[in-house]
């Protein structure tokens, strides 16, 4: 059964700290990551995909894949008390469904 | 672009009634539309995949009587609580992928339908 763990926190990080939300998957085939956003109460967005090894930097996010280690992580710098919320990782084969973690909760304490 | 809509977004209903919840892409086609639940402070579980024209895929443990999904067009799928109770209220999110270049690799969800059942 392919699965997609994270810690569920809480992630507890001061104001204009560096957050850092980590994820590992099970299947080797996985060609496709994400990462959602999920405030509570509301459905998630997307935040940023990423196919291929290494690092992909969008504004304040930057997601890390090593398929080797199958793991992909999303680094949040300057975080922001409204970067507080959950975040989802997903993941996908070639021909599969999204396989979603159960998420890691951040909190950006002011 | 690539917008989902739900309708409704929360509906209160008594047991025994049933729902029915509409999934719409707005500005693309939706080869596959995804239904999910999400109960307080856990993760999204997916219900079922339809595909359009097809019967839907439903994930173990999903009662397919009574979680009605119908896709009969590209963007368009509803689901039907039938005969909903109490342990049925939840989040219920859709999710869409599309058919073309920049749609199909990622999932674009819905604002979600939160159901309440008394």
């Amino acid at each position: 059964q392919k699965e997609v763990e994270q810690n569920s926190g809480p992630l507890s990080v001061p104001e204009g700290a560096i957050a850092s939300l980590n994820c590992t998957y099970s299947d080797r085939g996985s060609q496709s990551f994400f990462w959602y956003r999920q405030y509570s109460g509301k459905s998630p967005e997307l935040i940023m995909f990423i196919y291929s090894n290494g690092d992909k930097e969008d504004g304040r996010f930057t997601a890390q894949l090593n398929k080797a280690s199958q793991y992909v992580s999303l680094l949040i710098r300057d975080s922001q008390p409204s970067d507080s919320a959950t975040y989802l990782c997903a993941v996908k084969g070639y021909g599969q469904n999204f396989v979603f973690g159960p998420g890691t909760r951040l909190s950006v304490l002011p | 672009g690539a917008v989902v809509s739900q309708h409704p977004s929360w509906v209160i209903c008594k047991s025994g009634t049933s729902v029915k919840i509409e999934c719409r892409s707005l500005d693309f086609q939706a080869t596959t539309m995804f239904w999910y639940r999400q109960f307080p402070k856990q993760s999204l579980m997916l219900m079922a995949t339809s595909n359009e024209g097809s019967k839907a895929t439903y994930e173990q443990g999903v009662e397919k009587d009574k979680f009605l999904i119908n896709h009969a067009s590209l963007t368009l799928s509803t689901l039907t609580v039938t005969s909903a109770h109490p342990e049925d209220s939840s989040f219920y999110i859709c999710s869409a992928r599309g058919g073309r270049q920049g749609t199909y690799n990622e999932q674009f969800f819905g604002p979600g339908t939160r159901l309440t059942v008394l």
